[in-house]
């Protein structure tokens, strides 16, 4: 089946550098990657996803590249903000149901 | 409430206990979805429903029984637990089962087994 691996497990930076999480998925027929972030005690939520056909998405300061030749896949997030501090999770779905998820980043952005 | 709700939020159950969850979405969404969700480890998918049926069901064990009666409501039968399965139990749903379409996730129910 589907490995997604994520890295970073935790990431901490200061408040407007940018931030970079990698992920790297093993099924070559997957082609959905989205990216959730989950606040402490609060539920997942979609920021941003891409479909293979797609090399790179921006949406205002958070971005996500894929490389699909490596199977890797990346969020960009500049001039980071102490509300990004969240945890974070990549995700790759081939045409069944499953979405496998990574293990998440814990971003902490220190002001 | 709209989008994704879950009851209850928390549940402290024995070994010997039955209890269910309960996950209602209000999307107009045609799939569901069980996820457990432990510290340190992925989000696993334990069940998948769409249109109703059964269509995924991931190596999960027989003490975690679910039902889905219509396409809004999914429920989780919980029996004769074990400690390894306190987590934080979220429901999802997303307007298509098997095509990219965003899940949106309920708050979860934390359940604790003692």
């Amino acid at each position: 089946g589907e490995n997604v691996e994520q890295h970073p497990s935790t990431l901490s930076v200061q408040e407007g550098d940018s931030a970079v999480i990698k992920c790297t998925y093993s099924d070559s027929a997957s082609n959905y990657f989205p990216w959730y972030k989950q606040e402490l005690g609060k539920r997942p939520q979609l920021i941003i996803d891409i479909r293979s056909n797609v090399g790179e998405k921006k949406d205002q300061r958070i971005a996500v590249t894929l490389n699909k030749t490596a199977k890797h896949f990346s969020l960009h997030i500049t001039e980071t903000q102490p509300e990004d501090s969240a945890v974070y999770f990549c995700a790759a779905k081939n045409s069944g149901y499953a979405l496998n998820f990574g293990k998440g980043t814990s971003l902490l952005v220190t002001p | 409430e709209t989008g994704v709700t879950q009851t209850p939020r928390h549940l402290v159950m024995g070994m010997t206990n039955k209890k269910s969850l309960k996950c209602e979405q209000h999307l107009g969404h045609n799939a569901m979805y069980w996820y457990k969700q432990s510290a340190k480890k992925p989000l696993e998918l334990m069940f998948v429903y769409s249109l109703e049926e059964r269509v995924e069901n991931n190596s999960v064990p027989s003490r975690f029984s679910p039902e889905c009666p219509n396409s809004s409501h999914l429920f989780l039968h919980l029996h004769t637990l074990q400690p390894e399965d306190s987590a934080l139990y979220l429901c999802a749903s997303s307007q298509g089962g098997n095509t990219g379409y965003e899940q949106y996730f309920g708050p979860g129910t934390r359940l604790t087994v003692t």
